[in-house]
């Protein structure tokens, strides 16, 4: 079974669009996080939410919309998408939200803006 | 806030040799440590982590060290094979802080290993 799962795996946009990531996890873990991961593979948080609350929010365009439907879901909403959006978005969860634990992460959803 | 280097950013060895990646920390007060793996097309996986009141970890090959005093931990991989190419991430956490709840990254070794 897998634990962190994100649709979709990939998304080709244009500019301008509004896009969609979703993601689920099956660990009973209470807190969810969305990384953007760029070309030269640096790992950024954007967000976390701990049951359900935001609890990070990094300096992240406004165009970005975290929402968070029960614990065991995470989606990011991106409006108006640009060329610098591009990238790695890995969605990962953690038993809760001391950082003392394991973070584990979905396969990624690779979003290319033409 | 916590910044965190991490060195080399791309490293090749042949089978068989060993691996070093090196980080450096610049909050006293983090007190966890962990290691992740990222193999191409992969999320991130823990690999090995180690908390402050500890000064070295051995799990089979891998084996973390940390300096407390220096503000450096490092991962060394022994006897490495083709399968340990991956991207490496270090990190670093003060998970006192209730207020900021987040790991944060270095920004990443490329292990090549060459059979």
């Amino acid at each position: 079974d897998t634990a962190v799962s994100q649709t979709p795996k990939y998304l080709v946009t244009q500019m301008g669009n509004d896009k969609s990531i979703k993601c689920e996890q099956n660990l009973g873990h209470d807190t969810m996080y969305w990384y953007k991961q760029d070309s030269k593979k640096f790992l950024k948080i954007m967000f976390s939410y701990n049951n359900k609350e935001l609890i990070i929010n990094e300096t992240v365009p406004n165009r970005f919309s975290p929402k968070s439907p029960d614990k065991a879901h995470l989606n990011l909403h991106i409006n108006s998408l640009e060329l610098g959006d591009s990238a790695v978005y890995f969605c990962a969860s953690s038993q809760d939200r001391s950082g003392w634990y394991e973070q584990y992460f979905g396969p990624g959803t690779r979003l290319t803006v033409t | 806030g916590e910044n965190v280097e991490q060195h080399p950013s791309t490293l090749s060895v042949q089978e068989g040799d060993s691996a070093v990646i090196k980080c450096t920390y610049s909050d006293s007060a983090s007190n966890y440590f962990p290691w992740y793996k990222q193999e191409l097309g992969k999320g991130p996986q823990l690999i090995i982590d180690i908390r402050s009141n500890v000064g070295e970890k051995k799990d089979q090959r891998i084996a973390v060290t940390l300096n407390k005093t220096a503000k450096h931990f490092s991962l060394h991989i022994t006897e490495t094979q083709p399968e340990d190419s991956a991207v490496y991430f270090c990190a670093a956490h003060n998970f006192l802080k209730t207020s900021y709840d987040k790991v944060i990254f270095g920004p990443g070794t490329s292990l090549s290993v060459i059979p």
